[in-house]
């Protein structure tokens, strides 16, 4: 099984800061790796898929980057409706896995 | 405008069973994969079991196969969730979530339904 590992768990940001954060794979899942928004008793929201390409009608200050093992995702400019945790999870291969979230939280 | 609404969640003793619906509507089971999602309280998202398009590919993680068997019912445009040997570690929000594609992530997600295994 693919493994997925979120850094860091957690970050504390402002509204307007810039913030990125890493997904790693175990091994290569080519650029099948999508990320996804979740407010608290909320159900996820997609917002990149396969890496890099945006969902339709999510903000363009999200972003994705990387292919293989290593997996950026930033948002350009913090608003205040993105303090949320954020996950990536794998589509390359059975069994699509998560990984454990980063929870951005308001400084 | 695609809707996934779930039913069927509960409370369960262990060893129990519990079948999930999850009624679509704005567009074709048929015609994408469909998946169960689940989340335990206070924890992360774990993937449960997809069904190709088809129908004819499904997949399940390793802690449900045998147990869990996911199934869909074109002609009422609804996908199930047959829960069998539930165990106290199933307890969780299943959400019932469509894809893009087989690579393409999950757009679309209903908005869950608890199932709670305890004695």
């Amino acid at each position: 099984d693919i493994q997925l590992t979120q850094s860091p768990s957690s970050l504390s940001a402002s509204v307007g800061d810039r913030v990125t954060f890493t997904c790693r794979a175990s091994q290569t899942v080519s650029t099948y790796l999508n990320w996804y928004q979740q407010k608290p008793g909320k159900a996820p929201k997609l917002l990149i898929y396969t890496a890099s390409n945006l969902q339709s009608g999510v903000s363009s200050t999200f972003s994705g980057s990387g292919s293989g093992t290593d997996f950026n995702f930033t948002i350009s400019s913090l608003q205040p409706e993105d303090f949320a945790t954020y996950y990536c999870q794998q589509t390359y291969s059975t069994p699509f896995t998560f990984g454990p979230g980063t929870k951005v939280d308001v400084k | 405008e695609v809707q996934l609404v779930e039913s069927g969640g509960g409370l369960v003793q262990p060893g129990g069973s519990l079948r999930l619906s999850c009624v679509a509507s704005g567009f074709s089971l048929s015609t994408f994969p469909m998946n169960w999602v689940r989340q335990a309280p206070g924890k992360g998202l774990q993937w449960v079991s997809t069904v190709s398009g088809s129908g004819n590919v499904v997949h399940y993680v390793d802690s449900v196969k045998g147990r869990f068997t996911i199934s869909r019912d074109n002609s009422k445009n609804t996908l199930f969730l047959q829960m069998n040997s539930l165990r106290v570690e199933d307890t969780a929000s299943y959400y019932c979530v469509k894809s893009r594609s087989w690579y393409g992530g999950m757009d679309n997600w209903g908005q869950g339904t608890l199932v709670t295994v305890s004695s």
